[in-house]
């Protein structure tokens, strides 16, 4: 059964760090690995989604990264500002279920 | 661009209570889903649809049916309703019936089953 887990479970840094959210996955044999931004109260909105083939994909100042051989992804944040905080979930698919993580709830402070 | 539409957004039951929860789309996709999320949990897939006319269970299905009459709808029906039942449900949806690309979602509908 796939596990996924996102450590931290929260985390706090103050505007203009860049920072980095980690997700791990216990099947390597995944199709794709996405990634998702939930503001409080509202759905998720897909952010990236990376390709089992491919090694990483950038949007603006985000750039994630897939590494399956070792069940890891990591979610870059670059510059960071105060509207990027929000929960951020990765999910990983195989047999067409996603299976989500617990997600790492980020607070930028101004 | 409606996108995924959910109704109700809130809605309190009483405990064997019946309901169903809406979720239409409006992209033509073929993949079409609900989950679950709860703290601690996250987000569990409780039933979902490759197409018109076909279900599968997810991780959750149980107190819990799906149906597929067309393309465009996904209700979700709770039978009788329990406490255990009180969450946040989502419904998403994918083009392709293989759910691998982009997964939209709805903005959510919060369930309280007293």
């Amino acid at each position: 059964k796939q596990e996924v887990t996102q450590i931290p479970a929260a985390l706090s840094v103050p505007e203009g760090e860049n920072l980095v959210l980690n997700c791990s996955f216990t099947d390597s044999a995944i199709y794709n690995l996405q990634w998702f931004r939930q503001d409080p109260g509202k759905g998720l909105t897909s952010l990236l989604l990376i390709q089992s083939s491919q090694r990483e994909q950038t949007s603006g100042r985000l750039n994630a990264s897939l590494d399956k051989s070792s069940g890891r992804s990591t979610l870059y944040i670059a510059a960071s500002q105060p509207g990027d905080s929000a929960t951020y979930l990765c999910a990983a698919l195989r047999a067409q279920k996603l299976v989500f993580g617990q997600g790492t709830r980020l607070t930028i402070n101004p | 661009n409606a996108g995924v539409t959910q109704t109700p957004k809130f809605q309190v039951l009483k405990t064997g209570q019946s309901m169903t929860l809406q979720c239409a789309q409006d992209m033509n996709h073929e993949y079409m889903s609900w989950y679950r999320q709860d703290p601690g949990m996250g987000l569990r897939l409780i039933h979902y649809s490759v197409g018109a006319g076909i279900t599968d269970q997810g991780e959750v299905p149980n107190g819990y049916n799906v149906s597929r009459s067309t393309t465009e709808d996904f209700p979700l029906r709770l039978l009788s309703a329990a406490p255990s039942q009180t969450s946040v449900y989502f419904c998403a949806s994918s083009q392709d019936r293989e759910n691998t690309g982009e997964l939209f979602f709805g903005e959510g509908s919060r369930l309280t089953v007293l």
